[in-house]
């Protein structure tokens, strides 16, 4: 089993709608969770910390259910401009780790 | 503000020839910095992190090898590159807060896709 795991995707969905991704991670001592967008043949950028009691910004929701080891990204009304791939990173033990990345495609 | 350059963004190497990817950071000090791979339509592979001057752990054993002259200045480099070499790579700084913590809100640079034929 991975350690972090991914649904590759993708996702298509249209413009205006929501859309969730999971992450589950295999070691229940993991301490600290992100999710990073990257754009097709760009850099991996930070766009949210994950807290254990869920954190939103703006159209953007993440949540950490410790319990069943996994974090989740909320995306509300989808833009066109969320286009990409949604990459989840799990903190253990001084470690990172990345999840294989889950693309998101919005349409028109 | 912190900046991370990586360079060249793109590269075309044929198989047996040496590598070198330089990354340099700007507006910090003593950073812990990276180096990852990427192959096509994979996740992030850890290959090698620094959180010191000549400080260099190696995550993946491989014909790659790893350097830190400088505090800001981290080199990948090969003698002699493989077909499997080619791949995304990306250059990463988080901050050093004075213990050994590997990776935290990580700042990419934009990447160098190398090509090896």
């Amino acid at each position: 089993r991975k350690e972090v795991e991914q649904d590759p995707g993708p996702f298509n969905v249209p413009e205006g709608a929501t859309v969730a991704f999971n992450c589950t991670y295999s070691n229940s001592a993991s301490q600290s969770f992100f999710w990073y967008r990257q754009d097709c043949r760009k850099e991996p950028k930070l766009l949210m910390s994950v807290y254990s009691s869920g954190n939103e910004d703006g159209r953007f929701t993440a949540q950490l259910n410790r319990a069943s080891q996994y974090i989740s990204l909320l995306i509300r009304d989808s833009k066109l401009s969320d286009s990409a791939t949604y990459l989840c990173v799990v903190i253990l033990d001084n470690m990172l780790t990345f999840g294989g990345g889950t693309r998101l495609m919005v349409k028109p | 503000s912190q900046t991370i350059h990586q360079w060249p963004a793109t590269l075309v190497q044929p198989v047996g020839s040496p590598l070198s990817l330089e990354c340099t950071v700007e507006g910090t000090s003593n950073p812990n910095l990276y180096w990852y791979r990427q192959a096509a339509g994979r996740g992030l592979q850890l290959l090698f992190y620094s959180v010191g001057i000549g400080q260099i752990s190696s995550e993946v054993p491989q014909n790659l090898s790893a350097s830190r002259p400088q505090d800001r200045q981290f080199i990948l480099s090969s003698k002699k590159l493989l077909l499997s070499d080619s791949g995304f790579y990306l250059c990463a700084w988080s901050a050093n807060y004075g213990t050994v913590l590997v990776g935290e809100k990580l700042f990419f640079g934009s990447g160098t896709q190398l090509s090896v034929l």
